[in-house]
């Protein structure tokens, strides 16, 4: 099974820092790449699927990038609402469609 | 608006059964690939299973193969996971989610609101 490591596990930053967090899988997953923000008590939300590709009415500050193994999810201006757990996903091949363990990220 | 909403989620005692449900709506259901994904209390997110348009292929977790079994009724528009020999660690609450494709993997989304499920004696 293709493992994923996000890293950091948590991160302290203040509204309007750009925070970036990092996802790298265990063998080549070309694109199939995608970001999940969770708020307590939530239900997981898509922000990027496919490495880079912005999902329908999530703010452009989110932005991610790579492909193969090394992937980021770059928030430009942190706003309140972001303050949240991220996740990312691979899917890629058949599953399991394996998840990293998470990166929370809390107000300074 | 796609919708989806989870049920028949509880309480049940270790060795026991619970069939989760989950009632789509908004869109052309066997079109879509479906799965489900746990979360345990303060931890991160699990894949189970999935499950294709055509319901014809399906995938577990290892952690669950043998003991659950995902299906889905087009008639109903409905997907289930039926879950046997439950075990402490499959506490959890429950996510259903829609696939971009009919036959997977590919990104969540939407997600529902999930229904919790507890093993315990």
């Amino acid at each position: 099974d293709i493992q994923m490591t996000q890293s950091p596990s948590s991160l302290s930053a203040s509204v309007g820092d750009r925070v970036t967090i990092t996802c790298r899988a265990s063998q080549n997953i070309n694109s199939c790449l995608n970001w999940y923000q969770q708020q307590p008590g939530r239900a997981p939300k898509l922000l990027i699927y496919s490495a880079s590709n912005l999902q329908s009415g999530v703010p452009s500050r989110f932005t991610g990038s790579g492909s193969g193994t090394d992937f980021t999810l770059t928030i430009s201006s942190l706003q309140p609402g972001d303050f949240a757990t991220y996740y990312c996903q691979q899917s890629c091949g058949t599953p399991p469609n394996t998840f990293g363990q998470g990166t929370m990220l809390e107000i300074k | 608006e796609v919708q989806l909403l989870e049920s028949g989620g509880g309480l049940v005692q270790p060795g026991g059964s619970l069939r989760l449900s989950c009632a789509a709506s908004g869109f052309i259901f066997n079109n879509y690939a479906m799965s489900w994904v746990r979360q345990a209390p303060g931890k991160g997110l699990e894949w189970v299973s999935a499950i294709s348009g055509s319901g014809d292929n399906t995938y577990y977790a290892n952690s669950v193969k043998g003991r659950f079994t995902i299906s889905r009724d087009t008639s109903k528009n409905t997907l289930y996971l039926q879950m046997n020999s439950l075990r402490a660690e499959d506490t959890a609450v429950y996510y259903c989610v829609k696939e971009p494709v009919a036959v997977g993997p590919g990104w969540f989304d939407p997600w529902g609101q999930g229904t919790q499920v507890t093993v315990s004696s």
